[in-house]
């Protein structure tokens, strides 16, 4: 039971424009949503988070939204520039009354941004 | 440099000969993990400790084993590999209990023959 999905596993965007990421989740207990970006060879690092108590966050060229009655996230990139190009990871987590600290991740999206 | 190292980045093996993957941090994190990534099924938690001492299972626990004697190590174990855990494994540590970012390692790239 894949309780966070990622739909799309890849999405092209052209340099400069806006990238966005799309994540749904089923788990109503999760209060706490991060994406984290893959490069090959190494391991994933943190990009931006959000609590369920906000609806959106930003930091820089990141925003991620979140829409808790729809049960879904999303994560822009504006603009896209070539090093952005990635796999995308979103992840939640149930934070304290979930115990563990268990992030379940999704299965991620391949972000190619091209020149 | 705050970071979490894990060993060997590839090891190949044949089926039944026991490996432990070393994960080691040295950010004084209270948790640490262990993930498996497999293609479309994103990254799975296999096994996890709040601290020393304290290890718990995941989502994918079969196969393996951990141990937690000492807050900056949590060493993977695998007593029987068989080529079902052919995988890409990372090792991941956070500072506390709740919401917090993990921290990961480069990878563990493990074929089982």
């Amino acid at each position: 039971d894949q309780q966070v999905k990622q739909n799309s596993p890849s999405l092209s965007v052209q340099e400069g424009r806006i990238s966005i990421l799309n994540c749904d989740y089923t788990n109503s207990m999760f209060d706490y949503f991060l994406w984290y970006k893959k490069y090959p060879a190494e391991g994933p690092t943190f990009l931006i988070s959000i609590s369920s108590i906000k609806d959106k966050n930003e930091d820089g060229r990141f925003t991620v939204f979140l829409n808790k009655s729809a049960k879904h996230l999303s994560l822009h990139i504006v603009p896209s520039q070539p090093g952005d190009s990635a796999v995308y990871f979103c992840a939640a987590s149930a934070g304290l009354t979930g115990g563990g600290n268990k992030l379940t991740f999704g299965t991620g999206t391949q972000l190619k941004v091209e020149l | 440099e705050a970071q979490v190292t894990q060993n060997p980045r590839y090891l190949i093996t044949v089926t039944g000969k026991k490996l432990t993957v070393t994960c080691s941090q040295n950010m004084n994190h209270e948790y640490m993990s262990w993930y498996r990534q497999d293609p479309g099924l994103g990254l799975r938690q296999i096994y996890y400790s709040m601290n020393v001492e304290v290890t718990d299972k995941g989502d994918v626990p079969e196969g393996y084993k951990v141990s937690r004697k000492e807050k900056r190590n949590f060493p993977l174990i695998l007593e029987s590999p068989s080529p079902n855990q052919t995988s890409l494994y990372f090792c991941a540590s956070s500072l506390y209990l709740g919401n917090s970012p993990l921290h990961f390692g480069n990878g563990t790239r493990l074929t089982v023959t």
